[in-house]
């Protein structure tokens, strides 16, 4: 069936570091790909989207590029700060099935 | 504009006991979509309701069962309630089934 892939976690890094957290999708079709963030003992936030191939998503100096070819909306940030220390989840959507998630990779920056 | 809100925010609840969650929609939204988060976990679908109507489920058992209402705010019931039900619930609202998914706060269940 339909399914994401996350790096695993966790990730630490200093703060400024630049940061990449790969995504693989496996999908029937063309889904859109998001990327959401939760904060501790928060709810999912949207980060960023892309619902076509090479489109680009981008919000809070993170991005990531919808690439059809690898089947791949991996996320990266120029330079972390410690306020980006969260959860971050990978997820398609095709269609009517539902939002499938990632594992979530866990990214923790320091000062 | 109001965003999704969910409540209670904290639940404990003892095994085979029943439980019902709330989720208010955004407004304009007349789609909600329920989550079941595992400790660790990503996001599992639950179901999704669409103009009072279900519009699809995960590969969940039948004791999880939803409703919405005329004013596109929905509940999620749990019976008998099992120890593996304790989890993050998360409510996701969006303008129609299509269209990107906002999320709320999420209850936390513990089942004791």
């Amino acid at each position: 069936g339909d399914s994401v892939t996350q790096m695993e976690g966790p990730v630490t890094l200093s703060e400024e570091a630049f940061l990449t957290i790969n995504c693989t999708y496996t999908a029937t079709g063309y889904p859109s790909l998001f990327w959401y963030v939760q904060y501790p003992g928060e709810g999912l936030q949207l980060l960023l989207k892309a619902t076509k191939a090479d489109d680009k998503g981008s919000n809070k100096g993170f991005e990531a590029t919808y690439r059809k070819e690898t089947t791949s909306f991996h996320l990266e940030k120029g330079s972390v700060q410690v306020s980006d220390s969260a959860v971050y989840f990978c997820a398609r959507y095709s269609g009517n099935t539902p939002l499938v998630f990632g594992k979530g990779t866990r990214l923790s920056v320091i000062a | 504009e109001t965003g999704v809100t969910q409540s209670p925010t904290h639940l404990i609840k003892t095994r085979g006991q029943q439980v019902t969650l709330r989720c208010s929609s955004q407004s304009g939204h007349n789609t909600v979509s329920w989550y079941q988060q595992a400790l660790g976990q990503g996001p599992q679908f639950i179901f999704q309701y669409y103009r009072e109507e279900e519009n699809g489920r995960g590969n969940f058992p039948p004791r999880f069962s939803g409703l919405q209402f005329p004013n596109y705010s929905s509940e999620l019931n749990v019976n008998a309630l099992e120890l593996d039900d304790s989890a993050l619930y998360l409510c996701a609202s969006s303008l129609d089934p299509r269209e990107t998914q906002y999320f709320g706060p999420g209850t936390r269940l513990l089942v004791l």
